[in-house]
């Protein structure tokens, strides 16, 4: 089965940029996902990629897919405390996604 | 445009009672998803429905769990005779169609406590 694994802490002074890599098993996934998840809230889809992409940037984030390695990265450049956050990344499978386990990360002011 | 809803968002249940959980999809929306995430982990899938009809349930625990999503009306996840580990985070999500994977949101979650 599909399997997704993620680093579980990552801390980051302000101001610095944020990587946070995740490892995928499905070659065939369509779609790989970053959502973030704030403490008691719900996911909050960050970004995606299609999976014959490279790279993709978004304002401070830039996805990095690997296709070759299956390995996909989160940069967030000029991190803030308000990125302070669990983030997961996801991939599709046949009828669903497949969350890794979250990287849990810790903004130092 | 509502997006996902979930009620309740939180909810305690003593052990060997039973919980049930609804969702109701974006407007537009014909397709249901269940994802449970246990404490400190990812979200694992549950069970994928269309209206009248459960088309994926290979994530849904062989006993006590059920999940509908009738013609009208929300889906409902149904936890009969809870037990403390069922105390998780359940997030819904929906789509407009078939499973395509760049269409589904989620909701805000409901957050059930076992006593």
């Amino acid at each position: 089965g599909e399997d997704v694994e993620q680093s579980l802490f990552l801390s980051v002074r302000e101001g610095d940029s944020s990587v946070i890599n995740c490892t995928y098993t499905d070659s065939s996934s369509t779609y790989l996902y970053w959502y973030k998840q704030e403490p008691g809230a719900g996911l909050q889809l960050l970004t995606y990629i299609f999976s014959n992409m490279d790279m993709k940037q978004d304002q401070r984030l830039t996805v990095l897919l690997n296709k070759k390695d299956k390995h996909l990265s989160l940069r967030i450049a000029d991190t803030q405390t308000g990125d302070s956050a669990i983030y997961f990344c996801a991939e599709t499978g046949a009828n669903n996604l497949f969350f890794g386990t979250g990287t849990r990360l810790t903004v130092i002011p | 445009n509502a997006g996902v809803m979930q009620n309740p968002r939180h909810l305690v249940r003593r052990r060997g009672q039973e919980a049930r959980l609804r969702c109701s999809p974006m407007k537009g929306h014909s397709h249901v998803y269940w994802y449970r995430q246990l404490p400190e982990e990812g979200l694992k899938f549950m069970v994928y429905l269309q209206k009248e009809n459960i088309i994926d349930e290979s994530g849904m625990p062989k006993e006590r769990f059920s999940a509908e999503f009738p013609k009208e009306g929300p889906s409902i996840l149904r936890i009969q005779q809870v037990v403390r580990g069922d105390s998780a985070a359940y997030f819904c999500a929906s789509s407009p169609s078939e499973w395509s994977g760049n269409t589904i949101y989620f909701g805000e979650g409901s957050w059930l406590t076992v006593v």
